[in-house]
Protein backbone atom coordinates (compact mmCIF):
# COMPACT_ATOMS: atom_id res chain seq x y z
CA UNK A 1 0.00 0.00 0.00
CA UNK A 2 1.80 3.40 -0.92
CA UNK A 3 1.76 5.95 1.63
CA UNK A 4 2.68 9.70 2.31
CA UNK A 5 5.24 9.93 4.88
CA UNK A 6 6.00 12.76 7.16
CA UNK A 7 8.73 13.93 9.27
CA UNK A 8 9.52 14.74 11.88
CA UNK A 9 7.04 12.70 13.89
CA UNK A 10 7.01 15.62 16.73
CA UNK A 11 8.84 18.79 17.09
CA UNK A 12 9.43 21.39 19.97
CA UNK A 13 10.18 24.50 19.05
CA UNK A 14 10.86 28.02 20.58
CA UNK A 15 8.30 30.69 19.49
CA UNK A 16 9.91 32.98 16.90
CA UNK A 17 11.63 30.28 15.31
CA UNK A 18 11.84 28.77 11.60
CA UNK A 19 10.11 25.32 11.30
CA UNK A 20 10.14 23.26 7.92
CA UNK A 21 7.77 20.56 8.18
CA UNK A 22 8.73 17.37 5.71
CA UNK A 23 6.83 15.43 3.17
CA UNK A 24 7.07 12.46 0.61
CA UNK A 25 3.69 12.37 -1.33
CA UNK A 26 3.01 9.20 -2.96
CA UNK A 27 5.27 8.77 -6.45
CA UNK A 28 3.00 9.54 -9.32
CA UNK A 29 0.42 11.80 -7.20
CA UNK A 30 0.78 15.50 -8.63
CA UNK A 31 -1.90 16.90 -6.02
CA UNK A 32 -0.34 18.07 -2.82
CA UNK A 33 -2.12 19.60 0.40
CA UNK A 34 -1.16 20.72 3.95
CA UNK A 35 -3.91 20.55 6.84
CA UNK A 36 -3.83 21.59 10.59
CA UNK A 37 -5.74 20.05 13.71
CA UNK A 38 -5.52 22.27 16.28
CA UNK A 39 -5.52 19.86 19.60
CA UNK A 40 -9.39 19.51 20.16
CA UNK A 41 -10.94 20.58 17.08
CA UNK A 42 -11.43 20.15 13.78
CA UNK A 43 -9.11 19.45 10.87
CA UNK A 44 -8.40 22.51 8.81
CA UNK A 45 -7.29 23.10 5.01
CA UNK A 46 -3.94 25.37 4.57
CA UNK A 47 -3.04 25.27 1.25
CA UNK A 48 -3.02 23.19 -2.07
CA UNK A 49 0.06 22.48 -4.31
CA UNK A 50 -0.23 21.73 -7.94
CA UNK A 51 2.37 22.27 -10.96
CA UNK A 52 5.05 23.71 -8.43
CA UNK A 53 3.01 26.12 -7.55
CA UNK A 54 -0.09 26.90 -4.58
CA UNK A 55 -3.30 25.95 -6.22
CA UNK A 56 -5.67 27.56 -3.11
CA UNK A 57 -4.97 28.28 0.25
CA UNK A 58 -6.67 29.49 3.49
CA UNK A 59 -6.79 32.53 5.31
CA UNK A 60 -5.10 30.73 7.64
CA UNK A 61 -2.39 30.16 5.16
CA UNK A 62 -0.68 33.79 5.65
CA UNK A 63 2.96 35.40 5.07
CA UNK A 64 4.31 33.15 7.82
CA UNK A 65 3.71 30.06 5.88
CA UNK A 66 5.22 29.26 2.39
CA UNK A 67 5.47 25.28 0.61
CA UNK A 68 8.05 23.89 -1.65
CA UNK A 69 8.79 21.17 -3.53
CA UNK A 70 12.62 21.27 -3.60
CA UNK A 71 13.51 18.41 -5.28
CA UNK A 72 10.59 16.57 -7.00
CA UNK A 73 10.05 14.06 -4.01
CA UNK A 74 9.90 16.32 -0.81
CA UNK A 75 7.27 19.00 -0.25
CA UNK A 76 7.85 21.21 2.61
CA UNK A 77 5.56 23.83 5.11
CA UNK A 78 7.91 26.33 5.96
CA UNK A 79 6.32 28.47 8.96
CA UNK A 80 8.92 31.28 9.39
CA UNK A 81 8.29 32.92 12.98
CA UNK A 82 6.68 30.50 14.60
CA UNK A 83 3.63 31.44 17.41
CA UNK A 84 2.51 29.57 20.20
CA UNK A 85 -1.00 29.69 18.13
CA UNK A 86 0.47 27.30 15.43
CA UNK A 87 0.99 24.37 18.05
CA UNK A 88 -1.08 21.95 16.20
CA UNK A 89 -0.48 18.42 14.20
CA UNK A 90 -0.09 19.30 10.63
CA UNK A 91 -1.20 16.51 7.95
CA UNK A 92 0.33 16.03 4.57
CA UNK A 93 -1.74 14.40 1.98
CA UNK A 94 -1.44 13.98 -1.50
CA UNK A 95 -3.90 12.77 -4.48
CA UNK A 96 -4.14 12.09 -8.27
CA UNK A 97 -7.04 14.31 -8.85
CA UNK A 98 -7.44 15.71 -12.13
CA UNK A 99 -9.72 18.10 -13.79
CA UNK A 100 -13.23 17.81 -13.25
CA UNK A 101 -15.09 15.76 -10.66
CA UNK A 102 -13.44 12.11 -10.85
CA UNK A 103 -14.76 11.08 -7.78
CA UNK A 104 -12.19 7.52 -7.88
CA UNK A 105 -9.67 10.63 -7.00
CA UNK A 106 -9.11 9.70 -3.30
CA UNK A 107 -6.54 11.42 -0.84
CA UNK A 108 -4.17 10.02 0.99
CA UNK A 109 -2.80 11.47 4.25
CA UNK A 110 0.16 11.07 6.44
CA UNK A 111 0.86 9.99 9.83
CA UNK A 112 0.78 14.08 10.71
CA UNK A 113 4.13 16.05 12.37
CA UNK A 114 2.87 17.40 15.83
CA UNK A 115 4.30 20.54 16.46
CA UNK A 116 4.51 22.22 19.88
CA UNK A 117 5.63 25.59 20.06
CA UNK A 118 6.67 27.12 23.58
CA UNK B 1 -23.11 27.04 12.77
CA UNK B 2 -20.54 24.85 10.97
CA UNK B 3 -20.76 23.95 6.96
CA UNK B 4 -20.52 20.17 8.02
CA UNK B 5 -22.13 18.79 11.19
CA UNK B 6 -21.57 15.19 12.60
CA UNK B 7 -23.54 13.30 15.48
CA UNK B 8 -23.49 12.14 17.61
CA UNK B 9 -20.08 13.60 18.51
CA UNK B 10 -19.21 10.77 21.29
CA UNK B 11 -20.67 7.09 20.92
CA UNK B 12 -19.82 4.42 23.27
CA UNK B 13 -20.90 0.63 22.08
CA UNK B 14 -20.67 -2.77 23.00
CA UNK B 15 -18.73 -5.27 21.29
CA UNK B 16 -20.86 -6.28 18.12
CA UNK B 17 -23.59 -3.67 18.06
CA UNK B 18 -24.44 -2.02 14.54
CA UNK B 19 -23.53 1.88 14.65
CA UNK B 20 -24.42 4.41 12.67
CA UNK B 21 -22.63 8.05 12.36
CA UNK B 22 -24.36 10.82 10.84
CA UNK B 23 -22.86 13.88 8.47
CA UNK B 24 -24.80 16.45 7.09
CA UNK B 25 -23.86 19.10 5.33
CA UNK B 26 -24.77 22.44 3.90
CA UNK B 27 -23.15 23.07 1.14
CA UNK B 28 -22.57 22.08 -2.54
CA UNK B 29 -20.03 19.48 -2.94
CA UNK B 30 -18.69 17.59 -5.71
CA UNK B 31 -17.84 14.47 -3.34
CA UNK B 32 -17.94 12.91 0.34
CA UNK B 33 -15.19 11.38 2.59
CA UNK B 34 -15.62 9.21 5.28
CA UNK B 35 -11.84 9.03 7.22
CA UNK B 36 -11.02 7.53 10.54
CA UNK B 37 -8.32 8.81 12.80
CA UNK B 38 -6.29 6.75 15.13
CA UNK B 39 -5.80 7.41 18.72
CA UNK B 40 -2.11 8.63 17.25
CA UNK B 41 -3.39 11.09 15.10
CA UNK B 42 -2.82 9.35 11.86
CA UNK B 43 -5.86 9.97 9.29
CA UNK B 44 -6.99 6.83 6.70
CA UNK B 45 -9.47 7.97 4.38
CA UNK B 46 -12.17 5.05 4.02
CA UNK B 47 -14.66 5.92 1.37
CA UNK B 48 -15.18 8.34 -1.27
CA UNK B 49 -18.60 8.63 -2.68
CA UNK B 50 -20.61 11.06 -5.03
CA UNK B 51 -24.03 8.81 -4.73
CA UNK B 52 -25.67 6.07 -3.41
CA UNK B 53 -23.83 3.41 -1.35
CA UNK B 54 -20.21 1.56 -0.89
CA UNK B 55 -19.16 -1.40 1.18
CA UNK B 56 -15.72 -2.10 2.28
CA UNK B 57 -16.10 -4.93 5.01
CA UNK B 58 -17.98 -4.19 7.88
CA UNK B 59 -17.98 -0.63 6.59
CA UNK B 60 -21.06 1.01 5.04
CA UNK B 61 -21.35 4.23 3.20
CA UNK B 62 -24.36 5.93 1.83
CA UNK B 63 -25.30 9.53 0.89
CA UNK B 64 -28.26 11.11 -0.16
CA UNK B 65 -27.20 14.27 -2.63
CA UNK B 66 -30.74 15.75 -2.40
CA UNK B 67 -30.85 15.57 1.17
CA UNK B 68 -26.62 16.67 2.09
CA UNK B 69 -26.97 13.90 4.17
CA UNK B 70 -23.86 10.52 4.62
CA UNK B 71 -24.06 7.65 7.03
CA UNK B 72 -21.17 5.32 7.80
CA UNK B 73 -22.36 2.45 9.47
CA UNK B 74 -20.49 -0.17 11.10
CA UNK B 75 -21.76 -4.06 11.23
CA UNK B 76 -20.70 -6.12 14.22
CA UNK B 77 -18.69 -3.60 15.93
CA UNK B 78 -14.80 -4.13 17.94
CA UNK B 79 -13.03 -2.61 20.16
CA UNK B 80 -10.58 -1.80 16.83
CA UNK B 81 -13.16 0.00 15.67
CA UNK B 82 -12.58 2.55 18.18
CA UNK B 83 -11.43 5.90 16.91
CA UNK B 84 -12.28 9.15 15.48
CA UNK B 85 -14.76 9.35 12.83
CA UNK B 86 -14.54 12.32 10.18
CA UNK B 87 -16.72 13.50 7.30
CA UNK B 88 -14.99 15.84 4.92
CA UNK B 89 -16.70 17.06 2.05
CA UNK B 90 -14.75 18.56 -1.24
CA UNK B 91 -15.98 21.44 -2.79
CA UNK B 92 -18.30 21.81 -5.87
CA UNK B 93 -15.64 23.14 -8.07
CA UNK B 94 -12.00 22.86 -7.93
CA UNK B 95 -9.09 25.21 -8.61
CA UNK B 96 -8.03 25.68 -12.29
CA UNK B 97 -5.40 23.11 -11.98
CA UNK B 98 -7.83 20.58 -10.22
CA UNK B 99 -7.19 20.88 -6.40
CA UNK B 100 -10.51 20.98 -4.18
CA UNK B 101 -11.06 22.09 -1.42
CA UNK B 102 -12.16 20.11 1.71
CA UNK B 103 -14.25 21.06 4.45
CA UNK B 104 -13.97 18.68 7.63
CA UNK B 105 -16.68 18.04 10.25
CA UNK B 106 -15.33 17.88 14.16
CA UNK B 107 -15.52 14.09 13.98
CA UNK B 108 -17.37 11.43 16.23
CA UNK B 109 -15.47 9.44 18.60
CA UNK B 110 -16.02 5.98 18.89
CA UNK B 111 -15.54 3.67 21.84
CA UNK B 112 -15.98 0.11 21.49
CA UNK B 113 -16.13 -1.95 24.64
CA UNK B 114 -15.29 -5.46 24.70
Amino acid sequence: EPEVTQTPSHQVTQMGQEVILRCVPISNHLYFYWYRQILGQKVEFLVSFYNNEISEKSEIFDDQFSVERPDGSNFTLKIRSTKLEDSAMYFCASSEAGLGTKTENTIYFGEGSWLTVV
Amino acid sequence: KNEVEQSPQNLTAQEGEFITINCSYSVGISALHWLQQHPGGGIVSLFMLSSGKKKHGRLIATINIQEKHSSLHITASHPRDSAVYICAVRSVWGSSSGTYKYIFGTGTRLKVLA
